[in-house]
């Protein structure tokens, strides 16, 4: 099993849908845990770090569950800027980042 | 947040030769930076893990001896792939971590003809 798992997708949705993505993780050491942007060609950029009361930025809301060893993102109000591939990252403590596949989006007119 | 720069952002280069590609906080310290490389559609996966001062700590399947790593500076890390080859052609980024968060360099996309 991999460290860090992601449904590559991709995802295709209309504009003004709302999407979730889930990501598990394999190590229950596991102390750190964020959802990164990636565009095509570009680095990642953090999106949202996921706390253990979950949180939300907007549009954007992420969640940990711990005991089934996952996180969540869920966007909501789709826009056509936010297609991109969204990676799960997770830090067993060490800060040696680890990273999902990610998850492609994207969002259609 | 912290900034890490990569240069250069994009090189081609013939097999056979090398390419150094350098990563630079701008405005802390790094004692320690990570290598990855990513291909089309693929995770970014870690090559290795730089350490200032001492020897970098390579991953399982990464040829340390084809992939140098140079770091001689709190500011500075260097990644030469020597002797390029086709297959080695990819996106190579660094990053370094502050606080946790993970800050990456711009990116190199490296094409070996």
């Amino acid at each position: 099993r991999k460290e860090v798992e992601q449904d590559p997708g991709p995802f295709n949705v209309p504009e003004g849908a709302t999407v979730a993505f889930n990501c598990t993780y394999s190590n229950s050491a596991s102390q750190s845990f964020f959802w990164y942007r990636q565009d095509c060609r570009k680095e990642p950029k953090l999106l949202m770090s996921v706390y253990s009361s979950g949180n939300e930025d907007g549009r954007f809301t992420a969640q940990l569950n711990r005991a089934s060893q996952y996180i969540s993102l869920l966007i909501r109000d789709s826009k056509l800027s936010d297609s991109a591939t969204y990676l799960c990252v997770v830090n067993a403590g060490s800060y040696i980042p680890t990273f999902g596949r990610g998850t492609s989006l994207i969002v259609h007119p | 947040g912290a900034v890490v720069s990569q240069h250069p952002s994009r090189v081609i280069c013939k097999s056979g030769t090398s390419v150094k590609i350098e990563c630079r906080s701008l405005d802390f310290q790094a004692t320690t930076m990570f290598w990855y490389r990513q291909f089309p559609k693929q995770s970014l996966m870690l090559m290795a893990t730089s350490n200032e001062g001492s020897k970098a700590t390579y991953e399982q399947g990464v040829e340390k001896d084809k992939f140098l790593i140079n770091h001689a500076s709190l500011t500075l890390s260097t990644l030469t792939v020597t002797s390029a080859h086709p297959e080695d052609s990819s996106f190579y980024i660094c990053s370094a971590g502050v606080n946790t968060e993970a800050f990456f360099g711009q990116g190199t996309r490296l094409t070996v003809v």
